[in-house]
């Protein structure tokens, strides 16, 4: 199994202003993913994060709104830039062991845009 | 594309009771099938998988699952809930080869003395 730590696990940010989430997987994984889980929705994925290249965006997410960085197997982070209320959300980072049968989850970052 | 559909989003149910939520998928092939609980303010935890194999499963906290492929349906049981299976549900699907992650839109669970 993984462990994902996610950090920060909330935050409370102006609007225009950009935030940062982390994740560190506690052993090297095959893919690692970000969800966004909007109050009282479902996860819906944003993309995969890949390692040393440019990562895979969801229809309906763009690289500039959503910047994305894999330098290793381990680590990932994901930017959510120029933040308005609407990106309120809890951002989850998800990896995939090299078994590949199971998705392991972090506890989340709850996000506040005020 | 693959799909989920969780037909109840809000189930209630008392302490003791049986306990039944309804997933339906829609994939091309043999689906990866999964359960997952998020108590408030925490992260997912796995219940239980399905990829092949028995069609009954068994997971964690007592609860299981039955794949019907005739019926596109991985239904969620447990014979008797607790108070702490109060939570929200997910069920997932995903494709073969282990791709990305596709969720239902939850069901949320309410437990009453």
């Amino acid at each position: 199994s993984a462990v994902i730590s996610q950090k920060p696990s909330r935050d409370i940010c102006q609007r225009g202003t950009s935030l940062t989430i982390q994740c560190q997987v506690d052993s090297q994984v095959t893919m690692m993913f970000w969800y966004r889980q909007q109050p009282g929705q479902s996860l819906t994925l944003i993309a995969t994060a890949n390692q040393g290249s440019e990562a895979t965006y969801e229809s309906g997410f763009v690289i500039d709104k959503f910047p994305i960085s894999r330098p290793n197997l381990t680590f990932s982070t994901l930017t959510v830039s120029n933040m308005s209320p609407e990106d309120s959300s809890i951002y989850l980072c998800s990896a995939v062991g090299t078994g590949g049968t199971e998705a392991f989850f972090g506890q989340g970052t709850r996000l506040t845009v005020v | 594309a693959q799909s989920v559909t969780q037909p109840d989003i809000h189930i209630t149910v008392s302490e003791g009771a049986s306990l039944e939520l309804r997933c339906n998928y829609s994939y091309g092939a043999t689906p990866y099938l999964f359960w997952y609980v998020q108590s408030p303010g925490q992260g997912l935890q796995l219940l239980l998988k399905y990829f092949s194999g028995d069609t009954l499963v068994q997971g964690i906290k007592g609860f299981e699952a039955e794949f019907k492929r005739s019926q596109s349906s991985f239904n969620l049981r447990k014979p008797s809930v607790h108070w702490s299976d109060a939570a929200e549900y997910f069920c997932a699907v995903v494709g073969g080869g282990y791709q990305k992650v596709t969720f239902g839109t939850g069901t949320k669970l309410q437990v009453i003395p």
